[in-house]
């Protein structure tokens, strides 16, 4: 069936350093959703990439989407303690029933 | 908006008992909804997909008699966790999609944290 490979799992870094996270499907997706997760608490939605190649920002967090829709990035710029947490892709297939594949998830340290 | 809640937060139960977990879609209305399983520093399991007026769909080695879901209205799903065992002491997590433009975009409740003694 459909899996969505996540790397790193963990990922240490100073405060003010940059971080990314890499997201990979077996199968070509429709979309593609990321979702951070507090320790203790549960996923929030952050952003969906729908087109190929589509690279879109918030703040010091940039999400981009592949040129084939199979894989995807979040890249956070100058990391603060606020941005610690896991962070998960999500993938939907084209069956269109709403489901969404998860990412084994990368958990974020910022050490202040 | 697309606010989610779940009731209740937190539950401990004895082995043999059941457990119900209801979710609540609060400012929209969700004809599916999804039930989570995550356990400790893992990621969120599908088990489930909740419809509206029909049965619901169980991903594959989801025991549907174990973790019966009946989704009676559109703000509504319930989670059963029957006869439950110390195995599935987990963290469940209901989502609703509120279906707005077509996208997939999932809603998560703050989850149940069950611990089975």
């Amino acid at each position: 069936g459909q899996q969505v490979m996540q790397i790193p799992q963990y990922q240490h870094v100073q405060e003010g350093e940059d971080f990314t996270t890499y997201c990979n499907s077996s199968t070509t997706l429709s979309n593609i959703q990321w979702y951070k997760q507090r320790p203790g608490g549960h996923p929030v939605f952050l952003i969906q990439l729908v087109k190929s190649g589509e690279v879109k920002k918030q703040k010091r967090l940039t999400f981009q989407f592949g040129e084939a829709k199979k894989n995807s990035s979040l890249h956070i710029t100058a990391t603060q303690t606020t941005d610690v947490g896991t962070y998960f892709c999500a993938g939907a297939d084209s069956s269109n029933t709403g489901k969404l594949i998860f990412g084994q998830g990368t958990t974020l340290q910022v050490k202040p | 908006g697309a606010v989610v809640s779940q009731h209740p937060s937190r539950v401990i139960c004895k082995s043999g008992t059941s457990v119900k977990i209801e979710c609540r879609s609060l400012d929209f209305q969700a004809t599916t909804m999804f039930w989570y399983r995550q356990f400790p520093k893992q990621s969120l399991m599908l088990m489930a997909t909740s419809n509206e007026g029909s049965k619901a769909t169980y991903e594959q080695g989801v025991e549907k008699d174990k973790f019966l879901i009946n989704h009676a209205s559109l703000t509504l799903s319930t989670l059963t966790v029957t006869s439950a065992h110390p195995e599935d002491s987990s963290f469940y997590i209901c989502s609703a999609n509120p279906g707005l433009g077509g996208t997939d975009t999932q809603y998560f409740g703050p989850g149940t944290r069950l611990t089975v003694l």
